[in-house]
């Protein structure tokens, strides 16, 4: 059974500083999404990483992936109060279409 | 990306009655769509997988006579949840699946649900 974890899980820090979120995952899948959330909201796509070693960046966000590892990486550089969310990682369960989310991390930037 | 809509928004019922939700493929059609609970300040949850034409399929733990899947259309899946209680509250997102692009899923809006 894939399961999928992420840390940490809330994470609060100040604006203009670095820092990662990691997503694990245990089972073999080279399909993996970052979302993320504001209170209240559905989910906005951020990232798709199709394949091992895929680097994806969009602003202060960079994606990551190491298939070999089980592992996903979200670095935010230079954060500002804007980033202030919930993101997930979701995984695609091999040999379906169904994702598997992550715990979710509850990121609150201090300005 | 994949424009879904979700109707209604939010939902206020009373328990024991029934509550349908619509999920909407407004710029493809969708075989396959997807239902998700999320319950406050958790991850979301899937339930099942709706796909047109067939039944559903629900995940283990999701009663199905509980919660009625309908996709009788390329663009529309319906949840129903029967017999609503307060432990049903909860926020109910749809998404579709697109062929290509690794099959990436686009999630609607959520309907927000409060059983009193």
């Amino acid at each position: 059974e894939l399961k999928v974890e992420q840390n940490p899980l809330f994470l609060s820090m100040q604006e203009g500083k670095n820092y990662t979120i990691y997503c694990n995952y245990s089972t073999t899948s080279d399909r993996l999404y970052w979302y993320r959330q504001d209170p209240g909201k559905s989910l906005e796509s951020l990232f798709v990483l199709l394949s091992n070693g895929a680097v994806k960046q969009e602003g202060r966000l960079m994606a990551s992936l190491d298939t070999k590892a089980r592992l996903s990486t979200l670095h935010i550089t230079a954060a500002v109060h804007d980033l202030s969310a919930t993101y997930f990682c979701a995984v695609n369960d091999s040999g379906t279409y169904k994702y598997i989310f992550g715990t979710g991390t509850r990121l609150k930037v201090l300005a | 990306g994949a424009v879904v809509s979700q109707h209604p928004s939010w939902v206020i019922c009373k328990s024991g009655t029934s509550v349908k939700i619509e999920c909407r493929s407004l710029d493809f059609q969708a075989t396959t769509m997807f239902w998700y609970r999320q319950f406050p300040k958790q991850s979301l949850m899937l339930m099942a997988t709706s796909n047109e034409g067939s039944k559903a399929t629900y995940e283990q733990g999701v009663e199905k006579d509980k919660f009625l899947i309908n996709h009788a259309s390329l663009t529309l899946s319906t949840l129903t949840v029967t017999s609503a209680h307060p432990e049903d509250s909860s926020f109910y997102i749809c998404s579709t699946k697109r062929s290509g692009r690794g099959n990436e899923q686009f999630f609607g809006p959520g309907t927000r649900l409060t059983v009193l």
